[in-house]
């Protein structure tokens, strides 16, 4: 069964220093990966999706994913009090339609 | 618009009640899915079907059924509702390429 883990389980960054999230996961069948975004009490609201190795952009968040290495990584640049939220990786399970998730990243940035 | 929608919102029951969860997409997507999420767990996967009439079980199914009615409407279900199933429950579709949540179903069992 196919397992994603994220780390760290939380992370305090300053205001305006780079924020770098990790995803692991347990085989290099996945198709696709996605990092979402959750505020306390809210939805989930879609940051990257990354659908090969290398680096996608979407404004000041920056996924990495390398199969090879069973990794994926987002990167926030100049992060905000208002990125402080709960981060989700997600991704397809190769060769099914199942959608798991790893348990999050809490991150609060400080002002 | 791409949309996914629940109902209800917010569900109050009691120990041993029946409980159905409502969600519809107008996506045309054909995979489904049905979530709940608790502090410090992410999103579980309870149960998930690629078409109406297809059911298949997810990681936590315990305690629930799914039935796909029609390519749009997924429902879930309490059939004895236990204090264990106080959680926020997320519905999904997907196609290959995009995935589109709900805005979720908050349900207590008191």
């Amino acid at each position: 069964q196919q397992k994603v883990q994220q780390s760290p389980e939380s992370l305090t960054v300053s205001e305006g220093a780079m924020a770098s999230l990790n995803c692991t996961f347990s085989d290099g069948t996945s198709d696709n990966f996605r990092w979402y975004r959750q505020h306390s009490g809210k939805g989930l609201e879609v940051l990257v999706s990354i659908f090969s190795d290398g680096e996608k952009e979407e404004g000041r968040f920056t996924a990495h994913l390398n199969r090879a290495s069973l990794h994926v990584s987002l990167h926030i640049r100049e992060p905000q009090p208002s990125d402080s939220a709960v981060y989700l990786c997600a991704m397809h399970q190769g060769g099914s339609a199942k959608l798991i998730f790893g348990e999050g990243t809490k991150l609060t940035v400080s002002s | 618009e791409a949309a996914v929608t629940q109902s209800p919102r917010n569900k109050v029951t009691v120990t041993g009640g029946n409980v159905t969860l409502s969600c519809r997409q107008t996506n045309s997507h054909n995979y489904m899915y049905w979530y709940r999420q608790d502090t410090g767990h992410g999103l579980r996967l309870i149960h998930y079907s690629y078409g109406a009439g297809n059911l298949q079980i997810g990681d936590v199914p315990d305690g629930y059924k799914a039935t796909r009615t029609t390519q749009e409407d997924f429902f879930l279900l309490l059939e004895l509702a236990s204090p264990s199933q106080t959680s926020l429950y997320f519905c999904a579709s997907s196609d290959p390429t995009e995935v589109f949540f709900g805005k979720g179903t908050r349900l207590t069992v008191v």
